[in-house]
């Protein structure tokens, strides 16, 4: 199956200070992987669409500069969360598109929960 | 703006009985999929089951299965013989508008699973 690798699990770090999570498709190449964001008890929100060798795009309301994402190779998306304040702490997790199939199918990272002091 | 409607946000049903919960979509796309995720407290995302809108055919992956019907855009998740493990969140997820690759997921039902 298609295996997705998010980390690390969890970050704590000081406010001011700036946080990198990696995604990594393991069994497969991914041009496409996407970033999301998980408040407690509620639904995934969509962050941003990273792209291998293009700029990622933002959804409506979401920060580029603050939340920088680059897309290098085939297998490995990075979200860095720049300046983190307290109200960055939240779980993100990666998804990437399984592009053997025709069917659109994310499959995600076990995710990330940052927290910041 | 495209929508997901998860109409039950909390669910219980007993070991070994069958539970089915609802979603609702929203799309102007004539070909698309479908797909339903669960999110155990580990929190990881876990592909259940996808349902191809070409097809008629409701999908099935063991004790999974879906009831789609495209005209009333309602694709719903039947699990039969629940088990204590089947206790997580369930989130209906459709493709965006405009043949995007991105999806909209509902805002999920929380289904328990009683000894």
């Amino acid at each position: 199956g298609a295996v997705v690798s998010q980390h690390p699990s969890r970050v704590i770090c000081k406010s001011g200070t700036s946080v990198k999570i990696e995604c990594r498709s393991l069994d497969f190449q991914a041009t496409t992987m996407f970033w999301y964001r998980q408040f407690p008890k509620q639904s995934l929100m969509l962050m941003a669409t990273s792209n291998e060798g293009s700029k990622a795009t933002y959804e409506q309301g979401v920060e580029k500069d603050k939340f920088l994402i680059n897309h290098a190779s085939l297998t490995l998306s990075t979200l860095t969360v720049t300046s983190a304040h307290p109200e960055d702490s939240s779980f993100y997790i990666c998804s990437a598109r399984e592009p053997r199939t025709s069917a659109d199918t994310q499959y995600f990272g076990p995710g990330t929960r940052l927290t910041v002091l | 703006a495209q929508t997901v409607t998860q109409s039950q946000p909390e669910m219980s049903v007993q070991e070994a009985e069958t539970v089915t919960l609802s979603c609702t979509y929203d799309t102007s796309e004539n070909n698309y999929y479908l797909f339903w995720y669960k999110q155990p407290p580990s929190r990881q995302m876990i592909l259940v089951i996808r349902q191809e809108a070409y097809k008629q055919q409701n999908a099935t992956e063991n004790r999974f299965s879906v009831n789609f019907q495209k005209a009333a855009k309602s694709f719903s998740l039947k699990i039969s013989d629940s088990q204590l493990g089947d206790t997580a969140m369930y989130f209906c997820a459709s493709p965006h508008q405009g043949g995007s690759e991105k999806l909209v997921f509902g805002k999920g039902t929380k289904l328990t699973v009683n000894p």
